[in-house]
Order: C-alpha cells, then structure tokens, then sequence
C-alpha cells in the first residue's frame, strides 16, 4: 500500500527557533498533501492544503507566515514552524493522495509530536 | 459546508463482543466518500474501511462493517469479535467532491475513543 513517511517523528525546540517537519509519499506521486494540526484527545484539524508547484491553501485562522508550507515536488512536502512559541506545541500530521493512482483515501504520515521550550 | 459529528465520545466492549460506532455528517453534494480512521496509541493514523456515496451496499471489510444510511446522512461502524487490538481512536471522515481548486476536502469527526476489555 501507499506509504507516507513524516519526519522527525518528534522534536523538542527553544522558543524563538524554526522547526522543518518532511512529509514524504514514498512509492506515489501526491500533487496535494494535507497538513494537519491534532491537540491532545481532539481530532485532526486541518491547517492547510499544499499544492505541488504553487501556493499552499491555507485554512481559515492559520497564519501563513507563521506555518509556512513548500511543496517543491510530487513526493515532497514541508512544514515550516517559525518563530516557535509553546502554544505551537502540538501534534502535526500530514496525509498525502495519490493522485495518479487513482486511491480514494488520504494516507498519512506518522506524525511530528513538537514540544517549544 | 460539510461537518461531520461523532456523538460518543468514548465507548467500551467486552473482548469478542460487536460495538457499534455512530457518524453523521451533514452534506448538500451527492458523490461523496466516507471513511473509518483508527487511530492507535503509536498515533499512525490507518484506514479502517471506505464507502461510495453512490453505492447502496455497504462496505464490509472482515470484521469491520459499515451502516450507511444515505438519505439519513448516518454512516455507523461495527466491529464484530472485538480484539484487544481494536482499541484506539476513530475517527469518521468524509471526502468531498472535487473541488474548484482540483483537489478533495476532508472532513473528520471529533473520533470516539474505544477500549476493549480483556
């Protein structure tokens, strides 16, 4: 099956500093990966839409510059944390379609826990 | 817009036992897809099971099988022969049509946590 692999699974970062989390479609080609924001016991809430090539879709509420988003090939995207601040501590998770293969569902990765000291 | 509801938020079945996980989503398109997402302790999210808006016939997927009352917007999840394994997070989600943009919106509900119980 399709496989999304996310990077690093965790990371511990000063307040102040950035933070760059890799979401990967590994054997698939993905023109969109979604980038999701889960708080502790609470569903995915999804920050933005990364589009292959162009401008990332953000969601209502979500700052672009501070989440920003590159999607510079089929296989790759990545969510930049900037500026970090404890409030920013969550759990990130990305999902990817396939979208040549024809797949119905979202795959996802396994998810970036991030703690802002 | 789309919303999706999940009104348990936690439930609990005894090992072996059949529970039933309740979804309705609320939606005015009619080509649409709905999903189960289990979500374990490891926090990888993993599908459990898909339907077709436009089939009536249920999905069913080995022990996992799905209600799916269109008309009714409700889209439950049975598990039968519940294992220790089974215990985790699910989510319901639900795909929307292509979108204008040339991509596809999900949706999750606010997942029910269940624990099966040796």
């Amino acid at each position: 099956g399709a496989v999304v692999s996310q990077h690093p699974s965790w990371v511990i970062c000063k307040s102040g500093t950035s933070v760059k989390i890799e979401c990967r479609s590994l054997d698939f080609q993905a023109t969109t990966m979604f980038w999701y924001r889960q708080f502790p016991k609470q569903s995915l809430m999804l920050m933005a839409t990364s589009n292959e090539g162009s401008k990332a879709t953000y969601e209502q509420g979500v700052e672009k510059d501070k989440f920003l988003i590159n999607h510079a090939s089929l296989t790759l995207s990545t969510l930049t944390v900037t500026s970090a601040h404890p409030e920013d501590s969550s759990f990130y998770i990305c999902s990817a379609r396939d979208s040549w293969g024809g797949s119905t569902e979202a795959f996802f990765g396994q998810g970036t826990r991030l703690t802002v000291v | 817009a789309q919303t999706v509801t999940q009104s348990q938020p936690e439930m609990s079945v005894q090992e072996a036992e059949t529970v039933t996980l309740s979804c309705t989503y609320d939606t005015s398109e009619n080509n649409y897809y709905l999903f189960w997402y289990k979500q374990p302790p490891s926090r990888q999210m993993i599908l459990v099971i898909r339907q077709e808006a436009y089939k009536q016939q249920n999905a069913t997927e080995n022990r996992f099988s799905v209600n799916f009352q269109k008309a009714a917007k409700s889209f439950s999840l049975k598990i039968s022969d519940s294992q220790l394994g089974d215990t985790a997070m699910y989510f319901c989600a639900f795909r929307s049509p292509l979108l204008t943009s040339g991509t596809y919106k999900y949706i999750f509900g606010t997942g029910t946590r269940l624990k099966v119980l040796a």
